[in-house]
């Protein structure tokens, strides 16, 4: 069964760090492409930032460019989202998710449980 | 980047109903599109892909069709653990995008 199971979420002040980290499980990680999806309070889906399989790739919304990095440790079968100067406007749900093939823009199948982010003073 | 307008924004429908749930792409995104279900604090669960894929695990109830620019999610008979929200997605380009969502809720 694959099993995604995101941590590293919490309260952080404005211009603060966070990272985020996603352990994998049931599945071949290192054939598959990886993505982060957030969802803000009562708000809807956003997707954040995506990597390729072998790591070579990476591609990050507009509204966090500059600011997030993802990034991969194939030997641990981990997935992880460096956040740096967060604003309040990244508060949000943040979800792991697996992509079905190694590469390319896809679907989202399955999701992690999510981790909270809060960024407030 | 592709904007998808979902509608209506609430589908207020009685059990055993058929639900036709609507997402329009501001261009084509071929036949790239998939579905989502969320319920309340869970993550979203994939139901379609590529227009008419059903995910694994997912019944027969749910179906998808559209092209280009229209698509359409429909259930066919709605069972009570259908009241949810629906959200479609685009894969044709980066970003991916998500649409605005539909609650599908009990009459």
């Amino acid at each position: 069964e694959v099993q995604l199971v995101e941590s590293g979420g919490g309260l952080v002040q404005p211009g603060g760090s966070l990272r985020l980290s996603c352990a994998a499980s049931g599945f071949s990680f290192t054939n598959y492409a990886m993505s982060w999806v957030r969802q803000g309070p009562g708000k809807g889906l956003e997707w954040v930032s995506g990597i390729s399989d072998s790591g070579g790739t990476s591609y990050y919304a507009d509204s966090v460019k500059g600011r997030f990095t993802i990034s991969r440790d194939n030997s641990k079968n981990t997935l992880h989202l460096q956040m740096n100067s967060l604003r309040a406007e990244d508060t949000a749900v943040y979800y792991c998710a697996k992509n079905p093939y190694g590469s390319g823009s896809q679907w989202f199948d399955p999701w992690g449980q999510g981790t909270l982010v809060t960024v407030s003073s | 980047e592709i904007v998808l307008t979902q509608s209506p924004a609430t589908l207020s429908l009685s059990p055993g109903e058929r639900a036709t749930l609507s997402c329009r792409a501001s261009q084509s995104v071929s036949s790239y599109l998939a579905w989502y279900q969320q319920k309340p604090g869970q993550a979203p669960r994939l139901l379609i892909y590529d227009t008419s894929n059903r995910a694994t695990g997912i019944p027969a109830r749910f179906s998808g069709s559209g092209s280009g620019t229209d698509f359409t999610l429909t259930i066919s008979s709605l069972e009570p653990e259908d009241f949810a929200l629906y959200y479609c997605q685009h894969r044709r380009n980066w970003p991916p995008t998500f649409g605005g969502g539909t609650k599908v809720e009990i009459k």
